[in-house]
């Protein structure tokens, strides 16, 4: 089945020490988002690429940064995990607007539960 | 800016009632919503997506409605069971310049009661 798949599911990384998360596809979609999710809140976007685009957004902390070396995976760096960066991060994908012809139907994988001690 | 609204924040009803969400979104300029499941420390689950040009989509048991020039959703659950219980999201996107960003609503806590 196509998917969004998610490594890890659980990760428990220490004050300050760098961890990446990583997303894969099979759906062949041209658009990868990373979002952001804290408990009882809705799911922030941290930044999308469009095709090898990276798009930012402006709130974004400097502290997050994302690599797509191919159109199959994604993956989410943090360098210095702070306390308030526990949460759960959701990897999602698309077709672009011009080509979906409107269908651009965002697919989600199960998330990774970031743990900052 | 786009904010969208859901409402009510939790929901509980007994198993085989129908129900109705409800998710409001500001600005009325966007290319589609979308409606999500999402259960307890998992991903979300897409449901239904409506084109700002349809009225309604309907999926099972599923039916959401569009009405853009009020800036409202609904989305229609009929004959409850205990299975539904999860967070219901509603995101909107963007019209303009061919933005790939949603903007979500906080979702509405659903439970079902056998």
């Amino acid at each position: 089945d196509a998917m969004v798949i998610q490594n890890p599911r659980y990760q428990v990384t220490q004050f300050g020490k760098p961890v990446t998360l990583s997303c894969s596809q099979t759906l062949n979609h041209n658009v990868m988002y990373w979002y952001q999710q804290k408990s009882s809140q809705a799911p922030k976007l941290l930044f999308h690429y469009y095709d090898k685009d990276f798009n930012n957004e402006a709130d974004t902390p400097d502290n997050f940064q994302s690599r797509r070396p191919n159109t199959s995976f994604c993956f989410l760096d943090i360098r210095s995990p702070g306390l308030g960066d526990a949460a759960m991060y959701l990897c999602a994908t698309s077709r672009d607007l011009r080509t979906s012809g409107g269908g651009n139907e965002q697919f989600f994988g199960p998330g990774t539960r970031l743990t900052v001690l | 800016k786009q904010e969208v609204t859901q409402i009510p924040a939790a929901l509980s009803v007994p198993e085989g009632e129908n129900l109705v969400l409800n998710c409001s979104f500001t600005d009325s300029a966007i290319y589609n919503l979308q409606w999500f499941r999402q259960d307890p420390g998992k991903g979300l689950t897409s449901l239904l997506l409506i084109q700002s040009s349809q009225r309604e989509q309907t999926s099972g048991r599923l039916n959401a409605s569009l009405d853009k020039s009020s800036g409202r959703s609904t989305l229609y659950i009929a004959a409850s069971q205990p299975g539904d219980s999860a967070t219901y999201l509603c995101a909107v996107r963007r019209s303009q310049g061919g933005s790939e960003k949603l903007v979500f609503g906080k979702g509405t806590k659903l439970t079902v009661n056998p």
